[in-house]
């Protein structure tokens, strides 16, 4: 069964810092990666999708990458703003249908 | 393009009674999920559709629980009798067959069983 953990649970940093988020998943046979933004009672904004055979991608300030074999993946924030501030969640997709498994997301606090 | 849409976003309701949500995916979209997500968690899978087929269900989804597709569009799911456990933030989500895989979701319709 496929789990996946993300570390840390929660963070705090000032504006302007660059940041990693961690996410790792025990099952290496997976089909894609996806990053999600989730902010308070709100739905889930896609904001990366990685393919097994990618190493990464970027989408302006953010780059996550992929490492299939050892089961981890970095979601890269590069100069954070105020605005970041979110629950961010790691999903795998093992290729049966698009059926997600999550992480439980990492909070991320932007001060100023 | 109006991405996916889902209602009612907030319901609250009486132990014991039945609720339903409606889930509009984006209109070329053939694969449609549900997913429930608790407070602190990640979403977990319910269900999905491809086209009007509902082709699998999480062990989650008690038989209080049903989901539709009529004609491939939009989407319900039924509660019954609800209980104090089904409070949560219940998702949507589509994609289209033998793309990327990335699902799109939608705001959630958030339950509350008092």
């Amino acid at each position: 069964k496929q789990e996946v953990t993300q570390i840390p649970a929660a963070l705090s940093v000032p504006e302007g810092e660059n940041l990693v988020l961690n996410c790792s998943f025990t099952d290496s046979a997976i089909y894609n990666l996806q990053w999600f933004r989730q902010d308070p009672g709100k739905g889930l904004t896609s904001l990366l999708l990685i393919q097994s055979s990618q190493r990464e991608q970027t989408s302006g300030r953010l780059n996550a990458s992929l490492d299939k074999s050892s089961g981890r993946s970095t979601l890269y924030i590069a100069a954070s703003q105020p605005g970041d501030s979110a629950t961010y969640l790691c999903a795998v997709d093992t290729g049966t249908a698009s059926k997600l498994t999550f992480g439980t997301g990492t909070r991320l606090q932007v001060t100023l | 393009d109006t991405g996916v849409s889902q209602n009612p976003r907030h319901k609250i309701t009486k132990r014991g009674q039945n609720v339903t949500f409606r889930c509009d995916p984006i209109s070329e979209h053939n694969r449609l999920y549900w997913y429930r997500q608790t407070l602190g968690q990640g979403p977990e899978f319910l269900t999905y559709f491809q086209n009007e087929a509902q082709l699998e269900k999480s062990r989650l989804l008690s038989d209080r629980f049903s989901a539709e597709r009529p004609k491939g569009s939009f989407s319900t799911l039924e509660i019954q009798r609800t209980e104090q456990g089904d409070s949560a933030m219940y998702l949507c989500a589509s994609s289209i067959t033998g793309a990327t895989g990335e699902l799109f979701f939608g705001e959630g319709s958030r339950l509350t069983v008092l």
